[in-house]
């Protein structure tokens, strides 16, 4: 089960931090990935980052010098950090869990918007 | 990077009928694709992984086709709760992926 936090609202140049609590037997399972993934009206669904639990992180290449993701494992959390946020980065945040290549399992998602 | 485009963006169609979505991959992928369904104010559903295997509890009137860089979404008989939008996904590059523009299914 997949819960992310409330919506948020930033402004330009403010820096979005998202933590997603996940099942504990997912997160220390070898099986899975987990990912961010945005949506917007104009872009779709756009692939932010997937993190494993051994530490392995992929960042989407055109967003890459601004983002952060981690898994937690003690926790049972998986993170996002985005800085430099400007209105573009205006989307839908999911956090998601990948199983052999598919999203099996999204979070409900929460909106962010970024507006001065 | 792997492209990914879907056509049309938006269909009309009525109950009953038949639809088909299709999407490209700008390189071949395989069968490394899925399809999911999204209605409004929820995340996205897993259809069809694997190009052409449901996913479990999808009823069997959505089919998944194609290899390489074409592929095909059809619904059969296009019930009332079908409505909604759909999207590919390649997974050719996993864990990185990426995804269709989305086809909306309206009446």
């Amino acid at each position: 089960h997949l819960q992310e936090p409330d919506p948020r609202l930033l402004k330009p140049s403010e820096t979005l931090s998202l933590t997603c609590s996940v099942s504990s037997v997912a997160i220390t399972s070898d099986s899975y990935y987990w990912a961010w993934i945005r949506q917007t009206p104009e872009k779709g669904l756009e692939w932010i980052a997937t993190v494993h639990r051994d530490g392995r992180r992929y960042h989407n290449p055109s967003l890459q010098s601004r983002i952060s993701a981690s898994v937690d494992v003690s926790g049972n959390q998986v993170s996002l950090k985005v800085t430099s946020m400007t209105i573009t980065d205006t989307a839908i945040y999911y956090c998601a869990r990948l199983y052999l290549g598919w999203v099996d399992n999204w979070g409900q998602g929460i909106l962010v918007t970024v507006s001065s | 990077d792997i492209q990914m485009t879907q056509s049309p963006s938006f269909v009309s169609a009525s109950v009953g009928d038949t639809v088909t979505i299709t999407c490209r991959a700008s390189q071949d992928i395989n069968k490394w694709l899925a399809w999911y369904q999204q209605k409004p104010g929820k995340a996205p559903r897993l259809l069809v992984h694997d190009a052409s295997t449901l996913q479990s509890g999808v009823p069997s009137r959505f089919s998944g086709s194609g290899s390489g860089t074409h592929f095909s979404l059809t619904i059969y008989n296009l019930q009332p709760e079908d409505f909604a939008s759909y999207f590919c996904q390649q997974a050719h590059t996993y864990p990185p992926v990426s995804f269709g523009g989305g086809t909306k299914v309206d009446i």
